[in-house]
């Protein structure tokens, strides 16, 4: 199976101010055919269903804020929040959806200070 | 509007049986792949079983494999996932999930609310 390991694991950062989430699989989720990483970024809030923020490592979903960016390829991924918003207080988590199972990482805590 | 509403969650014994729905509203459900996600108390995301939107393909996690069953009735637009031999750490929320593709991509675009799944005697 493929893991997935998030950087850092919780993150308290200032209203206003950038979050930067680091996303590593074991192996790369790159398919070198469709040259597209299978890579998804989710939003969970308190109490909620998470929710598809990103899609193919840099798309984002319709909706979604453009403060919010994802980037990297192969291995190596980030979502990056440009300007902490208040209700932008989650857990995100990446997926891999490029080969069976899917599997997650273990999510990342984003606070505010 | 994608709609999830997920049922029969509750609480059961060890070695019992549940069977969980998944009612589809807001989109042409035959056409697209669906998904089982768990969730268990304060942990992460767990992927449990994909079916396509013919209903031929079936794909599990080895932990639910054996034990579990996923189906889906297209005339009614509604998921199950048949849960057998439950055990302890089978306890979670199950979240039904919408894939944007019919053979199952395991992307997932839209997610239910959930329904809480507690296993204990």
């Amino acid at each position: 199976d493929i893991v997935m390991t998030q950087s850092p694991d919780s993150l308290i950062v200032s209203l206003g101010e950038r979050a930067t989430i680091n996303c590593k699989s074991s192996q790369i989720v790159l398919s070198n055919s469709k040259n597209k990483n299978y890579l998804a970024w989710y939003q969970q809030k308190p109490g909620q269903p998470p929710k598809l923020l990103i899609s193919w490592a840099s798309t984002r979903e319709s909706g979604v804020p453009d403060r919010f960016s994802g980037s990297g390829s192969g291995t190596d991924f980030t979502l990056t929040i440009s300007s902490l918003q208040a209700e932008d207080v989650a857990v995100y988590y990446c997926q891999q959806y490029y080969t069976t199972p899917p599997t997650f990482g273990q999510g990342t805590k984003v606070e505010i200070k | 509007e994608v709609h999830l509403l997920e049922s029969g969650g509750g609480l059961i014994q060890p070695g019992g049986s549940l069977r969980l729905s998944c009612a589809a509203s807001g989109f042409t459900f035959r056409n697209y792949a669906m998904t089982w996600v768990r969730q268990a108390p304060g942990k992460g995301l767990e992927w449990v079983s994909t079916l396509s939107a013919s209903g031929v393909s079936t794909y599990y996690a080895d932990s639910v494999k054996g034990r579990f069953t996923i189906s889906r009735d297209n005339s009614m637009n509604t998921l199950f996932l048949q849960m057998n031999s439950l055990r302890a750490d089978d306890t979670a929320v199950f979240y039904c999930a919408k894939d944007p593709d019919r053979s199952g991509s395991y992307l997932l675009d839209h997610w239910g609310q959930g329904t809480l799944v507690t296993v204990s005697s």
